[in-house]
């Protein structure tokens, strides 16, 4: 089946500090990949789609300069959250698009961002 | 608006019992509707997913859904709990069809089971 893997798994970074999260799909090219934001207890919520190629698109309200997202190839997109603050703790989940039509996403084990 | 609803934030039942977790969509289109599971501190996994076709679906670890357009309902049962089906259940939704992947989930529910 479709797999998509996360790195790191768990992060622990100061405040202030810049933090990168990889999305891979392992054996199949994602043209999309959307990022989500998980809050303890709370549902995910879509933070933005990354288009290989192009520049992603933000879903509203969420920061941009933030939360940069770069898709550089078929298989790999970064988050990159800037000048992390402790309200940036969160898990971050990234999934990916196999093949064609809505029921094609495959969700990452996911990151566990921890800002102190 | 589109949304999904999830009835009861937590489900408490006895292993070997009945599961029933209810979802309910509001869409202005017939949606795709999605059950995924997710165990602590990993990802999601789907259980089973409506896509127009056979309005009760099966899915993996003996979990089915049934599609109620009169009901805009698409609730998650299993006739016998399992201690290992412990997790948190979300119901997502896709409306757009076509080239819009975007998910909407329900809030949540988690279920324990008691041995």
């Amino acid at each position: 089946g479709a797999v998509v893997s996360q790195h790191p798994s768990r992060v622990i970074c100061k405040s202030g500090t810049s933090v990168k999260i990889e999305c891979r799909s392992l054996d199949f090219q994602a043209t999309t990949m959307f990022w989500y934001r998980q809050f303890p207890k709370q549902s995910l919520m879509l933070m933005a789609t990354s288009n290989e190629g192009s520049k992603a698109t933000y879903e509203q309200g969420v920061e941009k300069d933030k939360f940069l997202i770069n898709h550089a190839s078929l298989t790999l997109s970064t988050l990159t959250v800037t000048s992390a603050h402790p309200e940036d703790s969160s898990f971050y989940i990234c999934s990916a698009i196999r093949g064609t039509g809505p029921d094609t996403q495959y969700f990452g084990p996911g990151t566990r961002l921890t800002v102190l | 608006a589109q949304s999904v609803t999830q009835l009861g934030s937590h489900v408490s039942v006895s292993e070997g019992a009945l599961v029933l977790l209810r979802c309910n969509y509001s869409s202005s289109v017939p949606p795709y509707l999605f059950w995924y599971v997710q165990y602590p501190n990993q990802g999601l996994q789907l259980l089973l997913k409506y896509t127009s076709a056979a309005t009760l679906v099966k899915g993996i670890n003996g979990f089915e859904a049934e599609f109620k357009k009169s009901e805009t309902s698409f609730h998650l049962t299993k006739p016998s709990a399992h201690m290992s089906d412990a997790a948190e259940y979300f119901c997502a939704m896709n409306w757009g069809g076509g080239s819009n992947y975007k998910l909407t989930f329900g809030k949540g529910t988690l279920l324990t089971v008691n041995p």
